[in-house]
């Protein structure tokens, strides 16, 4: 069964504008870790935001931050003030069953627009 | 902190050959990841790694996969009798000792991209 759905093949932004990136997930594991990864075109996955399950307040680095809905299930990504750099591959992952496995979606592209 | 760091960058062999992958995890880390991504999908889990000892193995790691971790320090990823289906991106990531793996932050190492002919 599929663990982590994003449902945005590609996004586009306006420069300095905000954008949200949806993440669900599906785990029966009480205890979990989510994460948004960026990967530009030159290969390379750059960690950018962490959310556990039993965190109270939503994740916030700098411009990225995580809208945490246990409920639901989503782990949605806002980037605010979008840059001409952070046009990349978004990624969303889980981390269940004690760590030992690790899920990923299959991503989100993003395309900031001058 | 160097990063984590794989060789080769790119492989191109025949379909029947053997492969072998090399990837070097952040000093202090003890936690360590294969993973494998083909293009337009995400990364998809392979095993996993505590010290030398591996704890996961996903189905995906067929029998013509084997992947070590001596002494817990670096980590190879054999593949036997590559197939055309093998040729994907190869990452290894490495994390540190927290309370427990699923807190961990991955670092991903930048790829080994296999081509199998």
């Amino acid at each position: 069964a599929q663990k982590i759905t994003q449902t945005q093949p590609g996004m586009f932004v306006q420069e300095k504008e905000a954008v949200t990136l949806d993440c669900t997930y599906d785990t029966s594991d009480p205890s979990y870790g989510l994460f948004w990864y960026k990967q530009p075109s030159s290969g390379e996955m750059i960690f950018l935001i962490y959310q556990g399950s039993y965190d109270q307040q939503n994740a916030t680095e700098g411009r990225y931050s995580l809208n945490f809905q246990k409920a639901r299930k989503s782990a949605n990504l806002v980037i605010s003030a979008s840059q001409l750099g952070d046009s990349a591959m978004y990624f969303c992952a889980m981390s269940a069953h004690a760590g030992n496995q690790f899920y990923f979606g299959t991503g989100t592209s993003l395309t900031v627009i001058p | 902190d160097t990063g984590v760091s794989q060789n080769p960058r790119h492989k191109i062999t025949k379909r029947g050959q053997n492969v072998t992958f090399r990837c070097d995890p952040i000093s202090e880390h003890n936690r360590f990841y294969w993973y494998r991504q083909t293009l337009g999908q995400g990364p998809e889990f392979l095993t996993y790694f505590q010290n030398e000892a591996q704890l996961e193995k996903s189905r995906l790691l067929s029998d013509r996969f084997s992947a070590e971790r001596p002494k817990g320090s670096f980590s190879t990823l054999e593949i036997q009798r590559t197939e055309q289906g093998d040729s994907a991106m190869y990452l290894c990531a490495s994390s540190s000792t927290g309370t427990s793996a699923f807190t961990d932050t991955q670092y991903f190492g930048p790829g080994t991209r296999l081509t199998v002919l």
